[in-house]
């Protein structure tokens, strides 16, 4: 059954540093993964999709990368902003039960000004 | 284009009570599906479709019943309320099921008493 982790579970730091989120998974046999991210009481927006045969997608000053064989996603964020403060979701659609995303629990970002 | 459009908002129901999440898609999406958001579970797959006329269960259907006459429109039926059921419900749609990016909702927040 895949399992998808994402620490820490919460983070917070100065406006202006470089972050790194990470996102593990237990079954490397997967499709793609999706980053997302969830303000509180809003649906989820999708930041980045990553194919399985892609190793990093770009949008702006996101930079997702991923590591299949080693079963680990990371979502680097460039010069943080205030507005950057949310919840940040990854999801994985596996090979094995492809009709769904299996997400993990979150990291919860807040950038002080 | 509205993207994924999902009513109401909020809702509040008393046990036994029956209704309807409505879902509408204009990006004329094969695929849709529904989830729950629940603090400590986080997202799960209720229910699915590939396209008009096909649905199938996803991890939690217990309680719920789909239909998808349109490609648009993809409503959730609550039969019988249950205070199990207060969730946050999260409507999605992708081009394809599998390699497609998955494009979520803003959510129906339920309560049920």
């Amino acid at each position: 059954k895949q399992e998808v982790t994402q620490i820490p579970a919460a983070l917070s730091v100065p406006e202006g540093e470089n972050l790194v989120l990470n996102c593990s998974f237990t079954d490397s046999a997967i499709y793609n993964l999706q980053w997302f991210r969830q303000d509180p009481g809003k649906g989820l927006t999708s930041l980045l999709l990553i194919q399985s045969s892609q190793r990093e997608q770009t949008s702006g000053r996101l930079n997702a990368s991923l590591d299949k064989s080693s079963g680990r996603s990371t979502l680097y964020i460039a010069a943080s902003q205030p507005g950057d403060s949310a919840t940040y979701l990854c999801a994985v659609r596996g090979i094995q039960g492809a009709q769904k995303l299996v997400f993990g629990q979150g990291t919860r970002l807040t950038i002080n000004p | 284009n509205a993207g994924v459009t999902q009513t109401p908002k909020f809702q509040v129901l008393k046990t036994g009570q029956s209704m309807t999440l409505q879902c509408a898609q204009d990006m004329n999406h094969e695929y849709m599906s529904w989830y729950r958001q629940d603090p400590g579970m986080g997202l799960r797959l209720i229910h699915y479709s590939v396209g008009a006329g096909i649905t199938d269960q996803g991890e939690v259907p217990n309680g719920y019943n789909v239909s998808r006459s349109t490609t648009e429109d993809f409503p959730l039926r609550l039969l019988s309320a249950a205070p199990s059921q207060t969730s946050v419900y999260f409507c999605a749609s992708s081009a394809s099921g599998t390699g497609s990016e998955q494009y979520f909702g803003p959510g129906t927040r339920l309560t049920v008493t």
